[in-house]
């Protein structure tokens, strides 16, 4: 089983659509989790760290289940600018906490 | 504005050549990673340095060394390149603390052939 896995997607919305996206990691001692943003032919981005609180960034959501070891970003009103692939990356907090596991990553298109 | 520059952005070598891949940061940052993102398999982390001098194996080493004798600049060396390292290489710096976030540079794609 991989350490971070995701839907696999690719996601097609249309522009103003709400979409969701879940993320699932295997080590129950992971300390911290992030959504990063890549676009095509780019490097990844932060787009939001995850708290266990859950945290809302404009149109963006987080939220972290530790229980279920879940993690899931939501994203309401999508813009074409949103297009991208998302994705989930979970600090396992080994080899002097510096262990960030990436998953494969869901692409997403908004469609006007 | 925090910046992460990688020496190139393609390169093409031949199998067995020795490749130096470049990585400097300007934001002081202690940690430094060099990862390979491949299709359907996402960004692997193959080696990351917490200081100077430093080292640390990640996921994937094998095939790969590196060398961080300044704190800005962290080096990955293909010591005899192979088809199967062809591949988009990534290096991202961070500060000391698990919770702060990584920051990427532009990235080299290699092709070994």
């Amino acid at each position: 089983r991989k350490e971070v896995e995701q839907d696999p997607g690719p996601f097609n919305v249309p522009e103003g659509a709400t979409v969701a996206f879940n993320c699932t990691y295997s080590n129950s001692a992971s300390q911290s989790f992030f959504w990063y943003r890549q676009d095509c032919r780019k490097e990844p981005k932060l787009l939001m760290s995850v708290y266990s609180s859950g945290n809302e960034d404009g149109r963006f959501t987080a939220q972290l289940n530790r229980a279920s070891q879940y993690i899931s970003l939501l994203i309401r009103d999508s813009k074409l600018s949103d297009s991208a692939t998302y994705l989930c990356v979970v600090n396992i907090g080994d080899n002097y906490g510096q262990n960030f596991v990436f998953g494969p990553g869901t692409r997403l298109s908004v469609l006007p | 504005d925090v910046k992460v520059t990688q020496s190139s952005r393609y390169l093409v070598k031949r199998t067995g050549e020795k490749v130096f891949l470049e990585c400097v940061q300007d934001m002081d940052h202690e940690n430094m990673f060099w990862y390979r993102q491949d299709p359907g398999l996402g960004l692997r982390l193959i080696y990351f340095s917490y200081d100077v001098k430093m080292k640390e194996k990640g996921d994937i080493p094998e095939g790969y060394s590196v060398s961080r004798e300044k704190k800005e600049r962290f080096s990955l060396i293909l010591e005899s390149a192979s088809t199967n390292q062809t591949s988009m290489y990534l290096c991202a710096s961070s500060l000391l603390n698990s919770y702060n976030e990584q920051f990427f540079g532009p990235g080299t794609r290699l092709t070994v052939l």
